[in-house]
C-alpha cells in the first residue's frame, strides 16, 4: 500500500544554522502535502503546505521543496531556534482523498 | 476556546471496560478527523466526518471502535471492552475545508489500558 516515510528518525542542528527533514512518499497520484510539527505533549501543527503544481514553497524561515519525479519531498528550517525543536512529519493526499497518510516522524533537536 | 478542545487529557482504564473520548472542534469546522497516535509512531487515520454526509470510516481498527458526531459540532469516539494494544493518543483535528487540507489539532487524549 501507499506509505509515506521519513530518511531520519533523529537530527540534531546547532542553533542558528539551517536544518533540512527529508521525506519519501511512494503514492505517484498524491497531489498535496503538509508538513507538521509536534511538540511533546501537544497536537500536530500546521507548518506549510504544497500542491503538486509548485516544486517551491516559502513560508516564515521555512521552505518545502517538492520533487515529484522522485517522489520526494523536504522541509527546509532557516536559522534554527530552540523553539524549533521537535518531531516533524510530512503527510500527503490526493484530490477526493480525505485522508492525509502521514510518516513516522524526524525529531528534530536544536543544540544551544 | 479558540482551539481543538479534546477530554480528559488522560484517560486510564482497564482491560475490557468502554471508554469514551470527546472533541470538541473548532467553531465554524465542518469537517472533523479522529487519528491514532501509538508511542514513536506517526498518525493512523480512523474516522472522518463531514457535515450532514455519512462518517468514513474505513480506518477504525475494529468493531470496538465507534465514533458519533451530534449536531455537526461535537464529536465522541467510543471504544468497547479495551485491550492492552489500544493504549496511544488519541488525536482529533478539524478543518473547515476537507480534503484533508489545513487541519487543526486538539492536544490529545492519552489512553493508557492496564
Amino acid at each position: 500500500g501507499e506509505s509515506v516515510g521519513l530518511h531520519l528518525p533523529t537530527l540534531s542542528v546547532q542553533e542558528g544554522d539551517n536544518s533540512i527533514i527529508n521525506c519519501a512518499y511512494s503514492n505517484s497520484a498524491s497531489d498535496y502535502f503538509i508538513w507538521y510539527k509536534q511538540e511533546s505533549g501537544k497536537g500536530p501543527q500546521f507548518i506549510i503546505d504544497i500542491r503538486s503544481n509548485m516544486d517551491k514553497r516559502q513560508g516564515q524561515r521555512v521552505t518545502v521543496l517538492l520533487n515529484k519525479t522522485v517522489k520526494h519531498l523536504s522541509l527546509q528550517i532557516a536559522a534554527t531556534q530552540p523553539g524549533d525543536s521537535a518531531v516533524y512529519f510530512c503527510a500527503e493526499t490526493f484530490h477526493g482523498n480525505e485522508k492525509l497518510t502521514f510518516g513516522t516522524g524526524t525529531r528534530l533537536t536544536i543544540i544551544p | 476556546g479558540a482551539g481543538v478542545s479534546q477530554s480528559p487529557s488522560n484517560k486510564v482504564t482497564e482491560k475490557g471496560k468502554d471508554v469514551e473520548l470527546r472533541c470538541d472542534p473548532i467553531s465554524g469546522h465542518t469537517a472533523l478527523y479522529w487519528y491514532r497516535q501509538s508511542l514513536g509512531q506517526g498518525l493512523e487515520f480512523l474516522i472522518y466526518f463531514q457535515g450532514n454526509s455519512a462518517p468514513d470510516k474505513s480506518g477504525l481498527p475494529s468493531d470496538r471502535f465507534s465514533a458519533e458526531r451530534t449536531g455537526g459540532s461535537v464529536s465522541t469516539l467510543t471504544i468497547q471492552r479495551t485491550q492492552q494494544e489500544d493504549s496511544a493518543v488519541y488525536l482529533c483535528a478539524s478543518s473547515s475545508q476537507g480534503g484533508g487540507e489545513k487541519l487543526f489539532f486538539g492536544s490529545g487524549t492519552q489512553l493508557s489500558v492496564l
